[in-house]
């Protein structure tokens, strides 16, 4: 089947624009995760999605990012006022169910270049 | 808090060799353990996990073992192949949902 879809693959943008990053889960998969992985980096958690609801949103970095998922299914990832430091590749995952054993099927990312 | 401790990279090494790629962690309560893998130009992909203290994940001919009193699940293969080049991340929950901590990743380079 289907595994977990993104897009744009890459995105390039100036300094201070807004930007929208969409994750396609795996169909049927409740749990949903973003995390963000900066160059020579493990990913970084940011988000977490529970059907609809965020959950846990302890790793947004600040109020510039913001995240939905308003029908349960495709998410959104959006960061305002973009700086430089936001440069990075920002991963979604989705599991069948949120447990700590659950596997987590990742997506191939979006590459985020803010100049 | 918690964290994960990788050796760092890259690790080369000849085809059939054996690879160990050491993982320490600390962390409150009782984690899950993780090992994910990047191969060139693709995703992160579930490589193997452990739930549990003494529990073994394997998987491709990879293992690891979930070692509590010395905080380690370090990744190991007897006999590895150039398809094995890789970056190979350790993680670990403590979470109930499963938010995952990772290391910094360790790249894998087998030659012919």
């Amino acid at each position: 089947g289907a595994g977990v879809s993104q897009t744009p693959s890459n995105k390039v943008t100036e300094k201070g624009k807004y930007v929208e990053l969409r994750c396609d889960p795996i169909s049927g998969h409740t749990a949903l995760y973003w995390y963000r992985q900066s160059l020579g980096q493990g990913p970084e958690f940011l988000i977490y999605f529970q059907g609809t609801g965020a959950a846990d949103d302890s790793g947004l970095p600040n109020d510039r990012f913001f995240a939905v998922r308003p029908e349960g299914s495709v998410s959104t990832l959006k960061i305002q006022r973009t700086e430089r430091g936001d440069s990075a590749v920002y991963l979604c995952a989705s599991s069948q169910r949120a447990a700590s054993e659950e596997t987590q099927y990742f997506g191939p990312g979006t590459r985020l270049l803010v100049l | 808090g918690n964290s994960v401790t990788q050796m760092e990279g890259p690790v080369t090494l000849s085809e059939e060799a054996f690879l160990t790629i050491n993982c320490t962690y600390t962390a409150t309560g009782y984690p899950s353990l993780f090992w994910y893998v990047q191969y060139p130009g693709e995703g992160l992909q579930l490589l193997l996990k452990a739930t549990k203290a003494d529990d073994k994940g394997s998987n491709k001919g990879f293992e690891a073992t979930y070692r509590k009193e010395t905080t380690s699940f370090h990744l190991e293969k007897g006999s590895v192949q150039v398809s094995d080049s890789a970056v190979y991340f350790c993680a670990l929950t403590t979470d109930s949902w499963g938010k995952l901590q990772f290391g910094a990743g360790t790249q894998v380079v087998v030659t012919p």
